[in-house]
């Protein structure tokens, strides 16, 4: 199976630049999409297809995929970016998530 | 508005059966794929398995691969879950999701407030 890896917790302060990568053998050949979860809540697309935003994520949220690793890009992060942040792709009839990453605002 | 709303969740015993419904509004119900997704206490998001439009095409992951049944009802535009020989360890929070599919890629629109499901003796 394909195995994705993200970092455990990344910290950034606040108004600074978040980035959360997700590895991957030869990820950018492949189609990855973010996920946001707040504690107790249902998680959220915020990329799908590599960089594209749905429709009320601001443009604070970015996202690329290139070689082996996909990052997520959080711009002027703020308190209300505290949250687990997965990435996803579908591989040979499967669908898989990354590990999930907690990324704090200080 | 797209709305998910699971149901059908609660206690059960290891070997157990549970059949899990998510009602579904808001959206063109029989023109797009619908999956399951999960997320034990504390841990990361488990994709369950996923159907088709019509129901023609279902895929499973390995770990509920002939233990669990994805359907769907398009006319009650309501997708179900059968669960059999039920685990300690599928204890979870079942989500209820709204893809977009193609040959290159699958992703989860849309999401249900989730479900819990409890294994134990």
């Amino acid at each position: 199976s394909y195995d994705l890896t993200q970092p455990l917790s990344v910290s950034v302060a606040l108004g600074q630049t978040a980035r959360i990568t997700c590895g991957g053998d030869n990820i950018g050949a492949k189609i990855v999409h973010w996920y946001q979860q707040k504690p107790g809540q249902a998680p959220i697309l915020v990329i799908y297809r590599d960089g594209n935003r749905p429709s009320g994520i601001p443009e604070r949220f970015s996202g690329t995929n290139s070689g082996n690793t996909a990052t997520l890009t959080i711009g002027r992060a703020q308190v209300g970016d505290e949250a687990d942040y997965y990435c996803q792709l579908w591989d040979s009839g499967t669908s898989v998530f990354g590990t999930g990453t907690k990324v704090t605002v200080l | 508005e797209v709305q998910l709303v699971e149901s059908g969740g609660g206690l059960v015993q290891p070997g157990g059966t549970l059949r899990l419904s998510c009602a579904a509004s808001g959206f063109t119900f029989n023109r797009h794929w619908l999956s399951w997704v999960r997320q034990a206490p504390g841990k990361g998001l488990e994709w369950v398995a996923n159907i088709k439009e019509d129901g023609s095409e279902k895929y499973y992951g390995d770990s509920v691969k002939g233990r669990f049944t994805i359907s769907r009802d398009n006319a009650k535009e309501s997708l179900y879950l059968q669960m059999n020989s039920l685990r300690v360890e599928d204890t979870a929070i079942y989500y209820c999701t709204r893809d977009s599919f193609s040959a290159w890629w699958h992703y989860f629109e849309d999401w249900g407030q989730g479900i819990l499901v409890s294994v134990s003796s």
